[in-house]
């Protein structure tokens, strides 16, 4: 059964870069067809997708947050990263990795892992 | 950007009863559109995709139904497990969540 884990620091300082990395387990992370996300949630709101990287290293963003992140992907250690630059208290949220899957490979997100709660803070 | 509305934000319900959510879309999104259940602590877990297809481990009660604009997640009889909040996503173009639906004990 595929599960993806996040993990990385649980608190940034403001105008620092927040990095943070998923591990893909019970399945490759070079299939065909899937690619693999990060959305994020503030505190008690809703979601938002952050961009989503394909195994050859092909990436989609969030174009409002675009300027600020890069997502890249580590097919020999199974893993993705995130980094998203310049951080405020706004970025402070929980952070999720999923697969991004479907008909395109861009539609739907499942599984997604527990997520990992990052607080920017100096 | 496709900007998805979810309405009620809260939906008090008894155990037994139905519920019915609804999402409405900025711009038709077809039938590109899926639900997600979230419990308190945990992660997202996807229940519906294409608008009305069920997910793996989900009963029938969960039903998904619309397309273009208007959609609705119905649960026809609601079980303790099925408090939670609930969330819509778009996928046509590049995706966006709804604000999600509380669905909460009456």
């Amino acid at each position: 059964q595929l599960q993806v884990q996040e993990s990385g620091p649980g608190l940034v300082k403001p105008s620092e870069t927040l990095s943070l990395t998923c591990t893909v387990s019970g399945g490759s992370i070079s299939t065909n067809n899937y690619y693999w996300g990060w959305i994020r949630q503030p505190p008690g709101k809703g979601l938002e997708w952050i961009g989503s990287v394909y195994y050859s290293g092909t990436t989609y963003y969030n174009p409002s947050l675009q300027s600020r992140v890069t997502i890249s992907v580590d097919t020999s250690k199974n893993q993705f990263s995130l980094k998203v630059s310049s951080v405020t208290a706004a970025d402070t949220a929980v952070y999720y990795c999923a697969r991004h899957t479907g008909t395109s490979g861009l539609d739907w997100f499942d599984p997604w892992g527990q997520g990992t709660l990052v607080t920017v803070s100096s | 950007e496709i900007v998805m509305t979810q309405f009620p934000a809260t939906l008090s319900v008894s155990p037994g009863d139905r519920a019915t959510l609804s999402c409405r879309a900025s711009q038709s999104v077809f039938s590109n559109l899926a639900w997600y259940q979230q419990k308190p602590g945990q992660a997202p877990r996807l229940l519906i995709y294409a608008a009305s297809t069920r997910a793996t481990g989900f009963p029938a009660r969960f039903s998904g139904s619309g397309s273009g604009t208007e959609f609705t997640l119905t649960i026809s009889s609601l079980q303790s497990e099925d408090f939670a909040v609930y969330y819509c996503q778009q996928y046509t173009k590049w995706p966006t969540f709804g604000q999600g639906t509380k669905v909460e004990i009456k």
